[in-house]
């Protein structure tokens, strides 16, 4: 399985402009998880899927962020306009919901510098 | 609020060196994940805990869950440079969906 996979790897706009961070889960995962980590605030989640539905979306700072799952197998995160303090390094996971407890897989990661 | 805690927040050792670092909540999980994290890379799953009191061991390291599922820690044996890096640990509440992560530890182990 070639696991979660995100793009861009990195990402560099100015503020104002939109963005869109991709990521397709592991085929078979149902759940699939956003994540942004700094410094200091570490590992925040933004939002989480359950069988392509929005389960819990308290976690997205602003109507600035939004996120999408059309299908199982792909789901972007967008923020518009951007602003220098959505910099951070943004995760997607993605869980099968195994029996004893929620098993994430992360993807690489993408890195988000907004000027 | 912070639910669950970890400590020490940062820890760097000698190579050979044993450590312990610790995972510590006021809240009762179902299961506890711990996860190991590289610079430039995201969490790797190592282990799963589910039954309070439960003891596994992933070659050099050892994982408790707490008798009253609401503490954790983790133990490396002979510490090598390999085991660098950031160890977050992840409660999940019984049907939550989610899980809530610590701040983590980071660890560095010095040759």
């Amino acid at each position: 399985d070639a696991g979660v996979i995100q793009s861009p790897r990195h990402e560099v706009t100015e503020m104002g402009q939109e963005v869109t961070l991709r990521c397709k889960p592991i085929s078979g995962h149902n759940s699939l998880f956003w994540y942004r980590q700094t410094m200091m605030r570490g590992l925040e989640l933004l939002i989480y899927f359950n069988n392509n539905v929005p389960i819990d979306d308290s976690g997205m700072p602003e109507d600035r962020f939004s996120a999408k799952m059309p299908n199982a197998s792909f789901s972007t995160l967008k923020i518009q306009p951007s602003e220098p303090r959505d910099s951070a390094v943004y995760f997607c996971a993605s869980s099968g919901q195994a029996g004893g407890g929620i098993e994430q897989y992360f993807g690489p990661g993408t890195r988000l510098t907004v000027t | 609020t912070q639910l669950l805690e970890q400590s020490p927040q940062f820890l760097s050792i000698q190579e050979g060196e044993n450590l312990t670092v610790y995972c510590n909540s006021s809240s009762v999980f179902s299961s506890l994940q711990w996860y190991r994290q590289e610079p430039g890379e995201g969490p790797v799953l190592l282990v799963t805990v589910v039954t309070g009191g439960e003891v596994k061991k992933l070659k050099r390291l050892t994982f408790q869950f707490g008798d009253a599922r609401k503490d954790s820690s983790l133990h490396i044996t002979a510490a090598q440079p390999g085991d660098t890096g950031l160890y977050l640990c992840a409660g999940a509440r019984t049907n939550a969906g989610k899980s809530t992560f610590g701040d983590g530890t980071t660890l560095t182990v010095k040759p």
